[in-house]
Order: structure tokens, then C-alpha cells, then sequence
């Protein structure tokens, strides 16, 4: 089975905090992706990775930034976090063919104080 | 340009009883789509995924899904709710590298 893991189940960051969500796979997916889920609004796509150091803008990448030096992981940066941004992030892992299903990680409940 | 509508952000159902959740899509070339399933406090796990291969997509615990292209469809089905069925159940149609999500809808099991 896939395994996709992510670093924190909760966390609790104030505003103005630099902070780093980690994600990692280890079935050597090509690509990987950061949504963040609010209520009413299903997930959103932030930034997705379809090769190591390569990433794309997904719908919502403002205030953010990610990083993929190694192809298992993934990271997402909040570089100056905000009450906003208190949400439940979910990465997600796939192989680069087209068809094959997302397999993503129990999420991260992040609140910014 | 792809996307998808999940009509009904909730739905009921008494135990023993159909489950529909309804999906429609739009994709401008042949879709790949998907039904996940999310319980509380966890990720998303996939249920099912149609890939052109046969239109009746059979998943796991006892839903599937027919897949109309005339209507634009991808309806999840299961004939008989079960308590552990209460769950977020997502629609999802795949474009490029990217999938495209619906808003979700919320199953209520009825005892």
C-alpha cells in the first residue's frame, strides 16, 4: 500500500511564524500536491511538484511557497502566517501516468493564533 | 477545462437504504474520474476510479459508479446504507496533472 505521510496531525503556529508542513511518500510517485480543505469550499489546490525541484502554482498559491529537493517529499512553506490560513492541509501522491488516483496523507490541522 | 458539480452538500439516508450522491462533470476530452471518501480527521481514500475501461465502476465496500457520457454523469450508488457509510464523499475528474475536486457531500446514516 502507498503510504503518504505527513509530519504533523495538529499544530498551533501565531501569526507572523514562518511555517513548514512536511510530506512524505514512499512509492516513488512523480508527482505530489498540497490542497488545503475549509468547510463549504472542498479542497483547493495550492501548489502541486511533477518532478523533483519542479513545481507549479495551483489555484490558491498566495502566501505560500513549497520546496521538493528529493522526490519522496514535499514541503509547504507558509512564509508569514496568517489567521487565514488556519485550515486543514492535505498532500497527495501519484504516479505520472494519466489515470492513476491520488493517494493522500491524514492531513494537517493547522491553526494560526 | 475541467470541472465538477456535486449537487446535495448533504444527504440523508435511513440504514438499509439506497445511497445516491449525485456528479456531473465537464472535461474537454475523454475524463478520467474519481469517488473518494473522507471519515473525520483523516485524508481522502479512494472508492473508485473510472478509466474509460468499462462504464459500471465496481469499488470498495459494496458502492459503485455509472459512468453517462450523455449526461455528463459519474452518480455514486450503494444499495444498502450502512452506519459506517457516514462519511464526506468527493467527486474528482483529473485534467493534465491536475484533478479537480467537487465541493463535497456529507452522508448522514439514519438508524
Amino acid at each position: 500500500d502507498v503510504k503518504v505521510t505527513q509530519s504533523s496531525r495538529y499544530l498551533v503556529k501565531r501569526t507572523g511564524e514562518k511555517v513548514f508542513l512536511e510530506c512524505v511518500q514512499d512509492m516513488d510517485h512523480e508527482n505530489m500536491f498540497w490542497y488545503r480543505q475549509d468547510p463549504g469550499l472542498g479542497l483547493r489546490l495550492i501548489y502541486f511538484s511533477y518532478d523533483v525541484k519542479m513545481k507549479e502554482k495551483g489555484d490558491i498559491p498566495e502566501g505560500y511557497s513549497v520546496s521538493r529537493e528529493k522526490k519522496e517529499r514535499f514541503s509547504l512553506i507558509l512564509e508569514s502566517a496568517s489567521t487565514n490560513q488556519t485550515s486543514m492541509y492535505l498532500c497527495a501522491s501519484k504516479p505520472g501516468a494519466r489515470g492513476q488516483p491520488q493517494h493522500f496523507g491524514d492531513g494537517t490541522r493547522l491553526s494560526i493564533l | 477545462a475541467q470541472s465538477v458539480t456535486q449537487l446535495g452538500s448533504h444527504v440523508s439516508v435511513s440504514e438499509g437504504a439506497l445511497v445516491l450522491l449525485r456528479c456531473n462533470y465537464s472535461s474537454s476530452v475523454p475524463p478520467y474520474l474519481f469517488w473518494y471518501v473522507q471519515y473525520p480527521n483523516q485524508g481522502l481514500q479512494l472508492l473508485l476510479k473510472y478509466t474509460s475501461a468499462a462504464t459500471l465502476v465496481k469499488g470498495i465496500n459494496g458502492f459503485e459508479a455509472e459512468f453517462k457520457k450523455s449526461e455528463t454523469s459519474f452518480h455514486l450508488t450503494k444499495p444498502s446504507a450502512h452506519m459506517s457509510d457516514a462519511a464526506e464523499y468527493f467527486c474528482a475528474v483529473q485534467g493534465g496533472n491536475q484533478f479537480y475536486f467537487g465541493t463535497g457531500t456529507s452522508l448522514t446514516v439514519i438508524p
